[in-house]
């Protein structure tokens, strides 16, 4: 399986309430990053923990790393209907060549207005 | 700052033509990444390019496909005798440093092969 796997796949909640995305991952990690993706359209970086960080905010999204469960939770307060999109999550890959991003399948979250 | 620049933006080709993507990095980024995606999944690395360098290409599939980063100008994923499997978006990614402070993507390249 993928390096990066979000769970759940899919997540539909009302406006307002808070949407929790998880992400687990198998190798040592560089850090680790967070993209949005609007359908169709390309991806926007949100944020970045490094591997030595434990929690994160950016506005209202707060990220939690854990390593040594080798997992991450990205976590959107008071939703909008402008928050729907996929979320992926993706490790730094560390000690594999080169750098590089590996993405895990995403977790489609929907809000309800 | 224009960010990570990709043409087109939606691409047709009949199966056995070739397909050439573009992508312009962000500026001051020497470091670039193609990755693949197909429906409804995640993104998957296909190559990573410096300036006339290949750097990593362990995602390129070994036939038909291949990338350039010249000295000068954008790069370029070439995908010659095209067929259907290889209908999907095509992202770019630049970042100035091999990723320490995150990477920028593009907008993407539709490619549908018809």
């Amino acid at each position: 399986s993928q390096q990066g796997e979000e769970d759940p796949q899919a997540l539909s909640i009302q406006e307002g309430e808070n949407a929790t995305m998880n992400c687990s991952y198998k190798t040592s990690i560089n850090n680790l990053q967070w993209y949005r993706q609007n359908s169709g359209r390309g991806l926007v970086h949100l944020i970045l923990i490094r591997s030595n960080e434990r929690e994160k905010h950016s506005g209202r999204l707060r990220v939690t790393l854990d390593t040594s469960k080798k997992s991450s939770s990205l976590l959107i307060t008071a939703s909008r209907a402008a928050d729907t999109a996929s979320y992926f999550c993706a490790t730094d890959v560390f000690g594999e060549g080169a750098q590089k991003l590996v993405f895990g399948q995403g977790t489609r979250l929907t809000i309800n207005p | 700052n224009a960010g990570v620049m990709q043409n087109p933006r939606h691409l047709v080709r009949r199966r056995g033509q070739e397909a050439r993507l573009r992508c312009s990095p962000m500026k001051g980024h020497s470091h670039v990444y193609w990755y693949r995606q197909l429906p409804e999944e995640g993104l998957k690395f296909m190559v990573y390019l410096q300036k006339e360098n290949i750097i990593d290409e362990s995602g390129m599939p070994k036939e038909r496909f291949s990338a350039e980063f010249p000295k000068e100008g954008p790069s370029i994923l070439r995908i010659q005798q095209v067929v259907r499997g290889d209908s999907a978006a095509y992202f770019c990614a630049s970042s100035p440093s091999g990723g320490h402070y995150g990477y920028t993507f593009g907008s993407g390249t539709r490619l549908t092969v018809v």
